[in-house]
């Protein structure tokens, strides 16, 4: 079963304002990641955060962690028409203190920022 | 070019004919994945390698085989290829000597139609 449940599915805003994103997940972690797919094309990484961080910033992009309630949120301040695609968080599971070496997707959230 | 190459980029084949979908990168990663990606359900891993002797099975394997002929190297067979396999499929890659960050790099992705 998937590893990572996001919310919400998809998301519409006007341009300039905040996206956020959230993301639930069920085993112990090494790390989660967020990625980006513009339509139909190949994700690309944006931001990893280790599980004993709380809060990554990067650029416009915020993410936060809470390994207790097992989940993370990513935020977009200040979005941009560019800045639509689909969002997806990535868990990287953990067991024994040896990390799986794979990760596991959620089904991802679908931004549209329009101008 | 590319650092992950996927090929074909496109293909449209009929149930029980035979598939092979290939990838090769020039990262000098040693881990490569196969994931498959269908509307609403996010990748889901079919198989992986974390080196050229080391091949895993992932979620979905029924139905597929992988042959990692190089470190560079990582292709996808279908036997008989059936509808459900339609599909995007994506070729990553990973460094495991990034301090486990395992962050993936990952190709344009393989449509395949199954008719």
């Amino acid at each position: 079963s998937q590893q990572g449940e996001e919310d919400p599915q998809a998301l519409s805003i006007q341009e300039g304002e905040n996206a956020t994103m959230n993301c639930s997940y069920k085993t112990s972690i090494n790390n989660l990641q967020w990625y980006r797919q513009n339509s139909g094309r190949g994700l690309v990484h944006l931001i990893l955060i280790r599980s004993n961080e709380r809060e990554k910033h990067s650029g416009r992009l915020r993410v936060t962690l809470d390994t207790s309630k097992k989940s993370s949120s990513l935020l977009i301040t200040a979005s941009r028409a560019a800045d639509t695609a689909s969002y997806f968080c990535a868990t990287d599971g953990w067991s024994g203190g040896t990390s799986y070496g794979k990760l596991t997707f959620g089904q991802g959230t679908i931004l549209t920022v329009h101008p | 070019d590319a650092d992950v190459t996927q090929t074909p980029r496109n293909r449209i084949t009929k149930t029980g004919k035979r598939i092979m979908l290939e990838c090769s990168q020039t990262k000098g990663h040693d881990r490569m994945y196969w994931y498959r990606q269908d509307p609403g359900l996010g990748l889901r891993l079919i198989y992986y390698s974390f080196d050229v002797k080391d091949i895993n099975k992932g979620e979905i394997s029924d139905g597929y085989s992988v042959s990692r002929q190089a470190q560079a190297k990582f292709s996808l067979s279908l036997e008989s290829a059936i509808p459900n396999q339609t599909a995007l499929y994506f070729c990553a890659t990973s460094d495991s000597w990034t301090g486990g960050a395992n962050v993936l790099t990952f190709g344009a992705g393989s449509r395949l139609t199954v008719l």
